[in-house]
């Protein structure tokens, strides 16, 4: 049964990046399959921000894309979310998650909260 | 991109059916049949619980149904149960993108 846990830093400057990662666990990276990063601001609903395959090729919303980075290390089979020059409106809880061809999300990282303050 | 439109809530009570809706464009929600829902109870990650309009993966119960007409997608839960009150959000493939829905709070009366 695969598994994803995020990791990373629980608060973050203004100005600064938001980096986090996600541990797949049961399952190979490699072996296929679409990896994904939704984030939910407090109170609010869900958002996608953007989708990664095992080759590297990386899909981002459009409205977050200046500032959105994905990667992949297959050899510790996880992938990482870069977000740059973040505000307060990037607090939210960031989710990772596993999209496979039909473009749902069937497993889901429990989640991890990001708080943006000085 | 735009979110796709959910009402805000909607509620019955247990043993009824509800369905609520979940409206977008040509663009995402009209081009394919290629949309999601997730029930999300408080503080808890998202559950996956419809894919491609109206298939229902392993492990969800039958009460719960999708629907597509149009532009608007649609889901139903059949026998209300007190544990369906949750946060209900549609997903919909939209290019090489995909876009949410605002969410739609269940109340069971």
């Amino acid at each position: 049964q695969v598994q994803l846990q995020e990791s990373g830093p629980g608060l973050v400057k203004p100005s600064e990046t938001l980096s986090l990662t996600c541990a797949v666990s049961g399952y190979s990276i490699s072996s296929g399959y679409f990896w994904g990063w939704i984030r939910q601001p407090p109170g609010e609903g869900l958002e996608w921000i953007g989708t990664i395959y095992h080759t590297g090729s990386t899909y981002y919303n459009p409205s977050l894309k200046s500032r959105v980075t994905m990667s992949v290390d297959t050899s510790k089979n996880q992938f990482s979310l870069k977000l740059y020059s973040v505000t307060a409106a990037d607090t939210a809880v960031y989710y990772c998650a596993r999209r496979p061809r039909d473009y749902s999300f069937d497993n889901w990282g429990q989640g991890t909260l990001v708080t943006v303050s000085s | 991109q735009s979110a796709l439109t959910q009402p805000a809530s909607v509620s019955g009570s247990p043993g009824q059916s509800i369905t609520m809706s979940c409206t977008g464009t040509s663009s995402d929600v009209g081009s394919h049949n290629l949309v999601s829902w997730y029930q999300q109870h408080p503080g808890k990650a998202p559950k996956f619980m419809i894919y491609e309009v109206g298939k229902r993966p392993s492990g969800v119960s039958n009460r719960f149904s999708g629907s597509k007409s149009g532009n608007t997608a649609s889901l139903t839960i059949s026998g209300l149960q007190a544990e369906d009150e949750a946060d209900y959000y549609c997903c919909s493939y939209a290019g090489t993108t995909l876009v949410f829905g605002g969410g739609t709070k269940l109340t069971v009366l």
